[in-house]
């Protein structure tokens, strides 16, 4: 399967909490990217890691990676309503440089 | 900042019937472009890579001879489901590298709005 697994696959909170995506890949990676998708709609990007960094913040989002256990983590800060979206994690690949997606955590956030 | 466009949006079709869906690159040149497929609820299934000038590499799994790719320029790929059948409605989601090959490191993908293809 070319996919890597995320969790939860959903996840409701409120308003002001934190949102925690976990994702796991399967092969060595260039770099990790997060991407958002609001229902029936094309992704945005959100933030990169490379291989070789293991934290990176952009605003109220921060991302970590570990490489020995193939595994990466987004949390949203302060979340707000307008966070809900599914989010996927996309590792590109050292080999043939594809992107391959996770399958994706559902966040909703109630106001 | 990079814009690719997918046309059309949404598409309904009789089955048997064949169906373009384009993908353009607005604001840069775009060597390669990824065609994407993703099923509701579900996560994006990567179909081929699109090469300029050369004949696409699909995943394993993916009919060539089902879904052909054209990439006749720097800013447009093409996806035409052939006979498609009901089983091929999907949502196909096009994406395109601005900056050339993924794998130098820092490049992401900019996507397509995505085309909802109903097929009755």
């Amino acid at each position: 399967s070319q996919q890597g697994e995320e969790d939860p696959q959903a996840l409701s909170i409120q308003e002001g909490e934190n949102a925690t995506m976990n994702c796991s890949y399967k092969t060595s990676i260039n770099n990790l990217q997060w991407y958002r998708q609001n229902s029936g709609r094309g992704l945005v990007h959100l933030i990169l890691i490379r291989s070789n960094e293991r934290e990176k913040h952009s605003g109220r989002l921060r991302v970590t990676l570990d490489t020995s256990k193939k595994s990466s983590s987004l949390l949203i800060t302060a979340s707000r309503a307008a966070d809900t979206a599914s989010y996927f994690c996309a590792s590109l690949r050292n080999q043939g440089g594809k992107l391959i997606f996770g399958q994706g955590t559902e966040l909703s956030v109630k106001p | 900042g990079a814009v690719v466009s997918q046309h059309p949006s949404w598409v309904i079709c009789k089955s048997g019937t064949s169906v373009k869906i384009e993908c353009r690159s607005l604001d840069f040149q775009a060597t390669t472009m990824f065609w994407y497929r993703q099923f509701p609820k579900q996560s994006l299934m990567l179909m081929a890579t699109s090469n300029e000038g050369s004949k696409a590499t699909y995943e394993q799994g993916v009919e060539k001879d089902k879904f052909l790719i054209n990439h006749a320029s720097l800013t447009l790929s093409t996806l035409t489901v052939t006979s498609a059948h009901p089983e091929d409605s999907s949502f196909y989601i096009c994406s395109a590298s601005r900056g050339g090959a993924l794998n130098s490191g820092a490049n992401v993908l900019t996507f397509g709005a995505g085309s909802r293809l109903t097929v009755l």
